[in-house]
């Protein structure tokens, strides 16, 4: 068992769809992360919870949703999307943050918005 | 803002070759990060050195945090290391910035 699982693999939306990516971390710990990853283009931070509190919004737009019930459960809902949003979607895990501990990634979720 | 910048974009080897894969960035780090990402799309996390030499297995890093690079050595390359390199780095309480990689094409 992998220890950041995501699901789905894969996801095809219309634009008036609403959906969830679901991550799932098995390596106890605090800190949980979502990462959008559009081609040619860095890695950029959308989400971070640390402690299943919300510490940085990375001003993301309204139409995507974070979720974390519990430490080792982290959701992105999503509604309304645009064709610009597609990209793979990146779960991420750590201790304590990021700044101090390595960051153990998902296998990610290919959205396709059409 | 803070600058990554990964050297070459892009690398191609036959099976066998060394490499070295350069990340610089702008400013003091006290978190540094070298990362896969297969083909499929998975990264693994193949060191954390903000300072200092690490090997594992073929792989190897050294960053100078003083010069503000760090380097990755694949030694005896396979066809399984093609991927793409990141870097990231954190800069004092800021959150971590990805370079913007190094694709990596290994040649049977």
């Amino acid at each position: 068992e992998t220890g950041v699982t995501q699901t789905p693999r894969h996801l095809v939306m219309g634009m008036t769809n609403k959906k969830s990516l679901k991550c799932e971390q098995h390596l106890g710990h605090n800190a949980m992360y979502w990462y959008k990853q559009s081609a040619k283009k860095p890695l950029e931070l959308m989400f971070v919870y640390s402690l299943e509190e919300r510490v940085e919004n990375n001003s993301v737009p309204s139409r995507f949703s974070p979720e974390c019930p519990n430490s080792s459960h982290l959701f992105l809902h999503l509604h309304t999307l645009q064709p610009e949003d597609s990209a793979l979607y990146l779960c991420a895990s750590s201790q304590a943050g990021a700044r101090g501990s390595p960051l153990h990634f998902g296998n990610g979720t290919r959205l396709t918005v059409t | 803002g803070i600058q990554v910048e990964q050297s070459p974009p892009d690398l191609i080897l036959q099976e066998g070759a060394n490499s070295t894969l350069r990340c610089n960035f702008s400013d003091s780090v006290n978190n540094l990060q070298w990362f896969h990402q297969n083909p499929w799309g998975q990264l693994i996390n193949l060191f954390y050195i903000p300072s200092g030499t690490k090997q594992n297995g073929r792989l190897s890093a050294t960053t100078v945090a003083t010069e503000r690079y760090s380097l990755l050595y694949i030694s005896s390359s396979q066809t399984t290391d093609s991927g793409v390199y990141f870097c990231a780095v954190v800069f004092g309480n800021e959150k971590l910035t990805f370079g913007t990689g190094t694709r990596l094409t290994i040649i049977p």
